[in-house]
């Protein structure tokens, strides 16, 4: 079995460009996870869709979006990049709703800001 | 508000020794709690997770961990270190309404020959 699979794997971007990082989850996992893992700040949550719906988001920006796709595959878009935005984006997908459901992660996106 | 503190940024332990992560949590109700591995240049995996069933819970290779309510923690074990374990580990609480997943600092463990 597949699991979950972000494209592409390294990006390099300037300031103020605007970016998206792709996301596929699991095959049957309905719910997708965005997490960014910047040096020094640790890993925080970023946003969750599940059902195409946006169920959370945490303390970034507005210029921090994203959807999901009918398929459950996910889009992370950021605009206006700053240089702290430089991080590894984490995709991760879960069977649902649960607190208890495990989440399984992407190898991830290192994004470089210049 | 859910958190979880990581004692040790740092770990450092010899081929065949016991490891020990500390984690203590913060929480207002009961909690799930669950331990992730990121080896370098990887992405997270995980090892184990506590779901309020048994307080004892047995991961992936070799890895234990005992959650602890009168003390608040979920302290990782393993009887015997090996080289492969080296790598960074999260301690990690599930958000009360499920989804967001609340990261610890991360321990970075290191095994010597």
């Amino acid at each position: 079995e597949a699991g979950v699979t972000q494209s592409p794997t390294h990006l390099i971007k300037t300031r103020g460009q605007q970016v998206t990082l792709r996301c596929s989850p699991i095959s049957g996992h309905t719910s997708v996870y965005w997490y960014q893992q910047a040096l020094g700040l640790g890993l925080q949550f970023l946003l969750w869709y599940d059902e195409g719906e946006e169920r959370n988001r945490g303390n970034f920006p507005p210029r921090f979006s994203g959807r999901q796709f009918p398929n459950y595959s996910s889009e992370l878009n950021v605009n206006a990049l700053e240089l702290e935005d430089s991080a590894l984006y984490l995709c991760a997908s879960s069977l649902g709703l649960s607190r208890d459901h495990e989440q399984f992660f992407g190898p991830g996106t290192r994004l470089t800001v210049l | 508000a859910q958190s979880v503190t990581q004692l040790d940024s740092h770990v450092s332990v010899s081929e065949g020794t016991p490891v020990l992560l500390r984690c203590n949590y913060s929480s207002s109700y009961s909690p799930s709690l669950f331990w992730y591995v990121q080896h370098p240049n990887k992405g997270l995996q995980l090892l184990l997770k506590y779901t309020s069933a048994a307080t004892l819970v047995k991961g992936i290779n070799g890895f234990e961990a005992e959650f602890k309510k009168s003390e608040t923690s979920f302290h990782l074990t393993k009887p015997s270190a090996h080289m492969s374990d080296a790598a960074e580990y999260f301690c990690v609480v599930s958000d009360r309404q499920g989804g967001k997943l609340i990261f610890g600092q991360g321990t970075e463990l290191s095994v010597k020959p």
